[in-house]
């Protein structure tokens, strides 16, 4: 079945500082990818989303890159801020396109000053 | 814009209990679902309804039931809480497939 895996549980930065989080996935179909973001006591809310290889997304000053080569979908951002601390999903659309997601187990980014 | 609006917020039950969280949508979205999230473990989906009176089970259903009597809205009943269960129980709903939208959740805590 599908999986997606980040392999940072936790992350902490200083502002001012680059950003990357890694995902890699496993799909027997091609589907989209996406990048969610929850702040504390908020809803998860969409950050990037992407169904094409090797085509750059960015969105709030992030990016990322879908490689169906490598099965990647890293988030980056080239400058840490304060408000960038927040709990980021990276997650894979079935194949059936009800909006079915399968989540990777998420990654706790702390920036501080 | 739309929102997605659960309650209640908060829930404490006991163990045993049926326990019945809510969800109301005014997106007009066809699809809705119920997600848990554990500490470190992701979203795990529980139930998904593509329509009004339709129910599919996802990889979590056991231990769950749910309705959709409406298009807006889409409820899910802990059938038994177990003792010292704690979850935040994310719904959630789409008109593609292709964005999700999410609720701030109900968080459940079982004593």
């Amino acid at each position: 079945g599908d999986s997606v895996t980040q392999t940072e549980g936790l992350v902490t930065l200083t502002e001012g500082l680059p950003v990357m989080l890694n995902c890699t996935y496993q799909t027997a179909y091609s589907t989209f990818l996406f990048w969610y973001v929850q702040h504390l006591n908020e809803a998860p809310k969409l950050l990037l989303k992407s169904s094409t290889d090797n085509k750059r997304t960015e969105h709030q000053g992030f990016h990322a890159t879908l490689h169906k080569s490598s099965s990647s979908f890293h988030l980056q951002k080239s400058s840490a801020q304060l408000s960038d601390s927040a709990l980021y999903y990276c997650a894979l659309s079935d194949r059936t396109n009800t909006g079915k997601l399968t989540f990777g187990d998420g990654t706790v980014l702390t920036v501080k000053p | 814009g739309g929102i997605i609006t659960q309650t209640p917020k908060f829930l404490i039950g006991q163990e045993g209990q049926k326990l019945t969280l809510k969800c109301q949508q005014n997106f007009n979205h066809d699809t809705m679902y119920w997600y848990r999230q554990d500490s470190g473990k992701g979203l795990r989906l529980i139930y998904y309804s593509i329509t009004e009176n339709d129910l599919q089970k996802g990889d979590l259903s056991e231990g769950y039931d749910a309705s959709r009597e409406k298009k807006s809205s889409f409820s899910l009943t802990v059938t038994s809480a177990q003792k010292n269960e704690m979850a935040v129980f994310l719904c959630a709903s789409s008109p593609t497939g292709t964005e999700v939208f999410f609720g701030k959740g109900t968080r459940l805590t079982v004593v």
